[in-house]
């Protein structure tokens, strides 16, 4: 059972470059989250996803796009990378239906920009 | 505003019980949860309060008080495996999850 699947693991940027981090799950789940983690702080939303071709934005959003063209997939983009955005990337989804909230993790994405 | 209050660190021993202690404060509630997050991990999933009282797993415990906006999770006979994050997380009026940031939970021997 894979699960939340993201791609790269890790990966190091210049300052300026573009990326795309892609998140796939394979429980049929209709929400999917891209959440930051930084030291000394709670998870942090950037964008989220509540069905196929749906986004919204969460908490930090800017310096960030996503798109979710298929249910399973969820792309997170840095247009322009900056040293701010060093951080650890998790994606998650839950059901939607039923649903208590709890969410399933990705084993996270560890990005450096330089 | 939102706010998710939990120690930063705390020191246990192995063999012995711990409690860790979460506040909030949010814009609807639509239960409580811990995760357990091992560095370089992803979070895992431990436990959720939506009603009042004790709910009980194995080794640990959590507990809900709706009315003091509090949870605490309990372990019990700690093992050093048991060292980790422990998050504390509160599904808000839409099942947005607000985080806390998190206890680090050091086992000694």
């Amino acid at each position: 059972n894979a699960g939340v699947t993201q791609t790269p693991k890790f990966r190091v940027l210049k300052t300026g470059q573009s990326m795309t981090l892609l998140c796939a799950q394979d429980m049929n789940h209709e929400y999917m989250y891209w959440y930051r983690q930084d030291p000394g702080m709670g998870l942090r939303l950037i964008h989220y996803s509540v069905g196929e071709g749906t986004t919204a934005k969460g908490e930090v959003p800017d310096g960030y796009n996503v798109s979710r063209l298929k249910k399973q997939n969820f792309l997170l983009g840095l247009e322009s990378a900056a040293p701010s955005q060093t951080s650890v990337y998790f994606c998650a989804s839950r059901p939607g239906t039923p649903d208590t909230g709890e969410l399933f993790f990705g084993e996270g994405s560890r990005l450096t920009v330089l | 505003g939102q706010n998710i209050d939990q120690p930063t660190e705390m020191t246990a021993t192995e063999g012995a019980i711990v409690q860790i202690n979460c506040t909030y404060q949010t814009s609807g509630f639509n239960g409580l949860f811990w995760y357990q997050q091992h560095a370089g991990e992803a979070p895992t999933f431990l436990s959720y309060n939506v009603l009042d009282g004790l709910e009980e797993k194995g080794r640990f415990s959590s507990f809900l008080s709706r009315s003091k906006g509090y949870s605490y999770l309990l372990l019990k006979e700690l093992q050093m495996k048991d060292s980790a994050s422990y998050l504390c997380a509160v599904a808000d009026s839409n099942y947005q999850l607000i985080w806390g940031a998190g206890t680090k939970l050091i086992i000694k021997p």
